[in-house]
This record gives C-alpha cells, structure tokens and sequence, in this order.
C-alpha cells in the first residue's frame, strides 16, 4: 500500500526567506512524487515531479524538490518566498504499477509581508 | 485550470435529492477521475475512468454514481444514499499512464 505524510498543518515564513514543505512516503517500490498547489476555492495546479534521475526537481514558479530515497522524503523548497505563495499544498505518491495517486492532507503556507 | 470545466461552481440540494455535477474535458485525456475535499482531510478518490465506458470505484463510491459515455465527460451523480455529500468536489484528467493530474475548478455542494 502506499501512503504520504505532510507532518505540518500549517508552516509560517516571511517574505523573501527561505521556505521548506516537508512530505513523506511509504511505498513499496520505486516511487512517483508530485507536488500540487490550491489557492482557495480553486482546482489544484501541478508544480512538479519526480519520476527518475536527478534528485533534486525544478517546477514552476521557482519551486523545487529534492527527493531522498533513504529518508522517504520529496520537501518542496523555495529559495525566497513571496506573499502570493500563500496556498495550500499537497504532496502525491503513486507506486509504479498504480496508477492512482495518493495525496497527503495538505500543508497551508502563510507567507507574512 | 487545464482545460478542464465543472458546473455549476455552487450548488445547494435538499436533503433526498440527487444531484449530477458536470465535468468536461478538452485535452484528450484517456483517464478521468472524481475526489471530494474536507477540511484537513485532503483528496478522497470516489471514482476513476481509464476508458469511455469503463469506471472504477474509489475509496468513498458510497453514495455516488458515474457515468462516461464520452471522453470528454464524466458527470457525477450524489445521491440520496450518500449520508454526509456537503464537500467540495473536484474533477481531474491525465493521460493514462502518464503522471500528472490536470484538475478542474471544482463544485461546492451544500446540502441544505
């Protein structure tokens, strides 16, 4: 079976710092990674993922992923954070050979001006 | 939002009846597939489509009804049955075997 955690409900930073969304996954193979946005009363919007080769993944709108095998994590990071990227966010898992994906309960992010 | 239309974007029900929420797509997607969204619970799967003709149930089909006789559409029925149908719905599609999900607006759906 396969599952993934987004330990905080909630993480806090202020414009321009650094931000980190953690995510963990349980699979039992070689995974598939995804990282969705929803802004509010919106559909979700892909940013990025991991499939294979290099572990650290670049999206859209300047986000990136660095995937560690060892430590079943897939963070979602951003060098310096904007107020717009207030949202919530949501990591996905699919084992290879599924071909659902399954999502982690989401992490809102308030980036303070 | 990809390509991809739900209507209507609000919709309020009485207790007892059933509702069908529209989903569209115009990407050529093979799969289609409907969650439902409550606070702090993240996307629950209800149902999923590889093909026209052709649906799977999810983890929460209780209470649910679909149907694809297009590729373009994959309407969702809430009927009477579903206990609790309060929820934000969304519709997403990929291209089967591919990877990413393309997600539609969404339908709030208020039972009254």
């Amino acid at each position: 079976a396969q599952s993934v955690a987004q330990p905080e409900d909630q993480v806090n930073v202020a414009e321009g710092n650094p931000l980190t969304v953690k995510c963990t996954y349980s699979v039992s193979g070689n995974p598939y990674l995804f990282w969705y946005v929803q802004y509010p009363n919106r559909g979700l919007q892909f940013l990025l993922k991991y499939i294979t080769g290099d572990n650290l993944v670049k999206g859209s709108y300047g986000f990136e992923a660095e995937f560690n095998k060892s430590q079943t994590s897939f963070h979602l990071k951003k060098p310096s954070a904007l107020v717009s990227d207030s949202a919530l966010y949501f990591c996905a898992v699919r084992e290879r050979g599924s071909y659902i994906p399954t999502f982690g309960r989401g992490t809102s992010l308030i980036v303070h001006p | 939002d990809g390509g991809i239309t739900q209507s209507p974007k609000y919709l309020f029900r009485k207790e007892g009846q059933n509702v069908t929420l529209s989903c569209e797509q115009n990407l050529n997607h093979d799969a289609m597939y409907w969650y439902r969204q409550d606070p702090g619970q993240g996307l629950r799967l209800i149902y999923y489509s590889q093909i026209v003709n052709d649906f799977q149930k999810g983890d929460i089909a209780e209470g649910y009804s679909v149907s694809r006789e297009k590729k373009e559409s994959f309407p969702l029925t809430v009927t009477s049955a579903q206990k609790n149908p309060t929820a934000f719905y969304l519709c997403a599609s990929s291209i089967w075997r591919e990877n990413e999900q393309f997600f539609g607006p969404g339908t709030r759906l208020t039972v009254l």
